[in-house]
């Protein structure tokens, strides 16, 4: 099982490009989220997917745009990138029952936006 | 929602040494983790604690709920375990608040 992939691994954008960050499972956990670390900080939750075909803002889902593409898949997409989304950018998924299972998370996305 | 608070912010070891790492929380929870992030920014689950304790071999966990802290010990410290030490408790649908975390560094 290769459990949470996020792709890319690294990217850099220019103020104002789109990109849309990959993430899968492997486990047939049902929740999974997107978090984003900012240098010397935890983790904040951006969105997340409690189960197929839903979806929830977080704590920080300005900018931010996901979709729950079936079981397995869960992206992110920034519209119109701006510096202050610069970051490192995690996907997690928990195992059931949803809601109250261990987060499993994948190797991150680090982002830049010039 | 909930606050989180670690302590120490930073923590410097000679390898051998033991430590305890402390996470206070301001509501109640029914969900906690421990994760280590590794130098190379990797999350690494190390507990899965909403309450009681557990062992992994030099480390070990115990949360007390209705107390709201929890605690993460390390015993007989490696180089290996330096890296950034977060608690996350949680109390609605699995959502996660991350703490600012413990940079622990373990010195040869």
């Amino acid at each position: 099982n290769a459990g949470v992939t996020q792709t890319p691994k690294f990217q850099v954008l220019k103020t104002g490009q789109s990109m849309t960050l990959q993430c899968a499972q492997d486990m047939n956990h049902n929740s999974m989220y997107w978090y984003r670390q900012d240098p010397g900080m935890g983790l904040r939750l951006i969105y997340y997917s409690a189960s197929e075909g839903t979806t929830d803002k977080g704590e920080v889902p300005n900018g931010y745009n996901v979709s729950r593409l079936n079981k397995r898949e869960f992206s992110l997409r920034l519209e119109s990138a701006a510096p202050s989304q610069t970051s490192v950018y995690f996907c997690a998924s928990s195992e059931p029952p949803h809601s109250r299972g261990e987060q499993y998370f994948g190797p991150g996305t680090r982002l830049t936006v010039t | 929602g909930i606050q989180v608070e670690q302590s120490p912010p930073d923590l410097i070891l000679q390898e051998g040494a033991n430590s305890t790492l402390r996470c206070n929380f301001s509501d109640s929870v029914n969900n906690l983790q421990w994760f280590h992030q590794n130098p190379w920014g990797q999350l690494i689950n190390l507990f899965y604690i909403p309450s009681g304790t557990k062992q992994n071999g030099r480390l070990s966990a115990t949360t007390v709920a209705t107390e709201r802290y929890s605690l993460l010990y390390i015993s007989s410290s490696q180089t290996t375990d330096s890296g950034v030490y977060f608690c996350a408790p949680g109390n609605q649908g699995g959502k996660l608040i991350f703490g600012q975390g413990t940079e622990l560094s373990v010195k040869p």
